[in-house]
């Protein structure tokens, strides 16, 4: 399985709207309803902010949502605010217990 | 609560093994509602999934990884391991152990703090 491809940076200013892509395949995220989205600050583990494409966990604010269409999954943070600037990853089930992460998106706000 | 610590060397030489293990506190570790795995990070660059394990010791491993990384469980002393074998200095990374539900396709719920594995004579 080779990466998942997500764009390098998205930037907005606070309380606009940014949207990060995420691109795979037929056999990972076209195949399955299994996106999940972890937002990582420096220095830190990464922390789920929604799964199984569109979940959010306890918790996590209701600005964040996710879409898939196809082979793409879609991130969207809404109201932009100070505290979301970090690095994104999605992530897909790929098949019999196999995983396989995006290359990052580095969200600046403005 | 549950807690993931991993622990081990944080300098390895070349074309030898690799081996860290994640300390589970706060509840036992051989259940069958959990699934244990290793994620790495290089220094600036994205996340990757390296493998997983349930509490009887079936072990899942990214396909191009499968001749040099292994996981085993030891449920008597709570913890999971980690091993990957001929390092280079591409394996240079934060490894981070991470927990998810057994039920099919669970995200990564809960993850350890990492540690860093630098790969270098």
């Amino acid at each position: 399985q080779s990466a998942l491809t997500q764009p390098r940076s998205v930037s907005g200013s606070p309380g606009q709207s940014v949207t990060i892509s995420c691109t795979g395949t037929s056999s990972d995220v076209g195949a399955y309803d299994y996106v999940s989205w972890y937002q990582q600050n420096p220095g830190k583990a990464p922390q789920l902010m929604i799964f199984d494409v569109t979940k959010r966990p306890s918790g996590v604010s209701d600005r964040f949502s996710g879409s898939k269409s196809g082979n793409t999954a879609s991130l969207t943070i809404s109201g932009l605010q100070a505290e979301d600037e970090a690095d994104y990853y999605c992530c897909s089930y790929a098949g019999t217990f196999v995983y396989v992460f995006g290359t990052g998106t580095k969200v600046t706000v403005l | 609560q549950l807690q993931l610590q991993e622990s081990g060397p944080g300098l390895v030489r070349p074309s030898e093994t690799l081996s860290l293990t994640c300390i589970v506190s706060g509840g036992s570790i051989y259940t069958s509602a959990h699934q244990w795995g290793w994620i790495r990070q290089p220094p600036g660059k994205g996340l990757e999934w390296l493998g997983s394990i349930n509490y009887s010791g079936d072990s899942y491993y990214k396909p191009s990884l499968k001749s040099v990384v292994s996981i085993s469980i030891d449920t008597a002393n709570n913890h999971f391991s980690l091993r990957l074998s001929s390092v280079t200095a591409a394996d240079t990374a934060v490894y981070y152990c991470a927990r998810r539900s057994n039920l099919a396709a669970r995200p990564w719920i809960q993850w350890g703090p990492g540690t860093l594995v630098t790969v270098s004579a």
